[in-house]
């Protein structure tokens, strides 16, 4: 059974830095891209950055290119979101997604956690 | 602003059909990028529902349907459950922004 828990999540202040972690099993986690999806509370579902499986690969929203960073550790089955320059508007429950397709234009995501909540307030 | 529009809200009496669209543009839905959709219930995690534009998963009742058509792609849900109330997401993968965009959510209520 896959499942991806999510940890890190909490309350940090305008400017301030969070570093996400989602911990992956029941799959081969070297194997496939993995991303982070956020939602604001009572909005919608927002794309935040992609990771191949190799690594060696990252894709950013607008948004957050510049301030975050996505990052991988294979050996230890665990992705990660390192967020610096936090602003209010990135408060929201943080998904760790599992991605699934051959071609990047077909990927989409069939596996989430359950989400860690990031608030930035002062 | 979603890059994807949906509507906001659709809803329908048990058993009955309704239909939630997805527009998109050339850069995404156009360009050929698969268009996949997700359910969300209350208070839980988004769930794959649709990928590849028309393809269910095992679990997903054959209720659900969906299609691709030019920039627009839909959802259908036929005999109408309660327990069908979530909401819906449609994603797809934009070729000009470089990532992956969702629409902006439709709750779909049962009356």
């Amino acid at each position: 059974e896959v499942q991806l828990l999510e940890s890190g999540g909490g309350l940090v202040q305008p400017g301030g830095s969070l570093r996400l972690s989602c911990g992956a099993s029941g799959f081969t986690f070297s194997g496939y891209a993995m991303s982070w999806v956020r939602q604001a509370p009572g909005k919608g579902l927002e794309w935040v950055s992609t990771v191949i499986n190799s690594a060696d690969r990252t894709w950013y929203a607008a948004s957050v290119k510049g301030r975050f960073t996505i990052s991988r550790d294979n050996s230890k089955n665990t992705l990660y979101l390192q967020m610096n320059s936090l602003r209010a508007g990135d408060t929201a429950v943080y998904y760790c997604a599992k991605n699934r397709g051959l071609k990047v234009a077909e990927w989409f995501f069939d596996f989430w956690g359950q989400g860690t909540l990031v608030t930035v307030s002062s | 602003q979603s890059v994807l529009t949906q509507p906001p809200s659709v809803s329908g009496a048990p058993g009955q059909t309704v239909t939630i669209s997805c527009t998109g543009s050339n850069s995404n839905i156009g360009a050929g990028s698969d268009v996949h959709w997700y359910q969300q219930l209350p208070g839980t995690a988004p769930k794959f529902f649709i990928y590849g534009n028309s393809n269910r998963p095992s679990g997903v009742p054959d209720r659900f349907s969906a299609s691709k058509s030019g920039t627009s792609a839909s959802l259908a849900i036929t005999g109408l459950q309660t327990e069908d109330e979530a909401d819906y997401y449609c994603q797809s993968y934009d070729s000009s922004l470089s990532g992956w965009v969702f629409g902006g959510g439709t709750k779909l209520t049962v009356l």
